[in-house]
């Protein structure tokens, strides 16, 4: 069971946008900044989002992300196939001593 | 650029030790970042196992605590996973990341291995 609340699925036509959701508590989202990554089929996860909305060198500007006290979201903008991945967030956690993880939301572009 | 490679045993026979080594290469182990272990069991999200500085200070997963042990091997620029008495709940990818943080409130893994793939069965 992940900490993390995120939807196991979303979808959307090419050029639509589309946003995951993650729900943590006061012990992660709540104290901590969250991260997203990028798992593309059958590869390792990829950092996306870093500090809630900073994008590493590379990441495209389409992606962008937001948190609001102990939730947070991912923005996908004008959605292209090659965005049909896997996304996880992730936040260091205080009581754990570590980070925690959602249990990954599954894009599919139609 | 910074590459992580996780070498190992594919097949662990249960009751006994999975052993993992994570090379790293482009970034000095000694450097000042912590090095951790995510697995990540078939079709399931991510877990974290624990991390290691180059000191030898290691954090582990309270759940996996008693059967965990990181090492750090400074010569040889690789730390190391064993995880004692599996069973095939402990069949997953296993993942090696190097942590970076701009603040204590900002952790992230940014560059990963490219994972193992650890199968426990007789």
């Amino acid at each position: 069971q992940a900490v993390l609340t995120q939807p196991p699925s979303v979808s959307g036509p090419p050029g639509q946008r589309v946003t995951i959701s993650c729900s943590g508590s006061s012990s992660n989202l709540g104290t901590n900044t969250v991260n997203w990554y990028q798992q593309l089929p059958g590869t390792a996860p990829k950092l996306l989002i870093y500090s809630n909305s900073q994008r590493p060198s590379g990441v495209p500007g389409r992606f962008s992300g937001s948190k609001s006290g102990t939730s947070a979201s991912l923005t996908i903008s004008g959605l292209q196939s090659e965005d049909e991945a896997d996304y996880h967030c992730a936040a260091w956690d205080e009581s754990l001593h570590g980070p925690v993880f959602g249990g990954g939301t599954k894009l599919t572009v139609l | 650029q910074v590459q992580l490679q996780e070498s190992g045993p594919g097949l662990v026979r249960p009751s006994q030790t999975l052993s993992l080594t994570c090379t790293v290469s482009g970034d000095s182990i000694s450097g000042g970042h912590n090095w951790n272990w995510i697995r990540q069991h078939p079709g399931k999200g991510l877990e974290w196992l624990g991390n290691i500085y180059y000191t030898g200070s290691a954090y582990y997963t309270p759940s996996l605590k008693s059967r965990l042990t990181m090492t750090v091997d400074t010569s040889e620029n690789h730390f190391s996973l064993r995880l004692s008495s599996v069973t095939a709940a402990d069949t997953a990818v296993y993942y090696c990341a190097r942590e970076d943080d701009v603040s204590p409130y900002t952790r992230y893994f940014d560059f990963w291995g490219q994972g193992i793939l650890v199968t426990v069965s007789s």
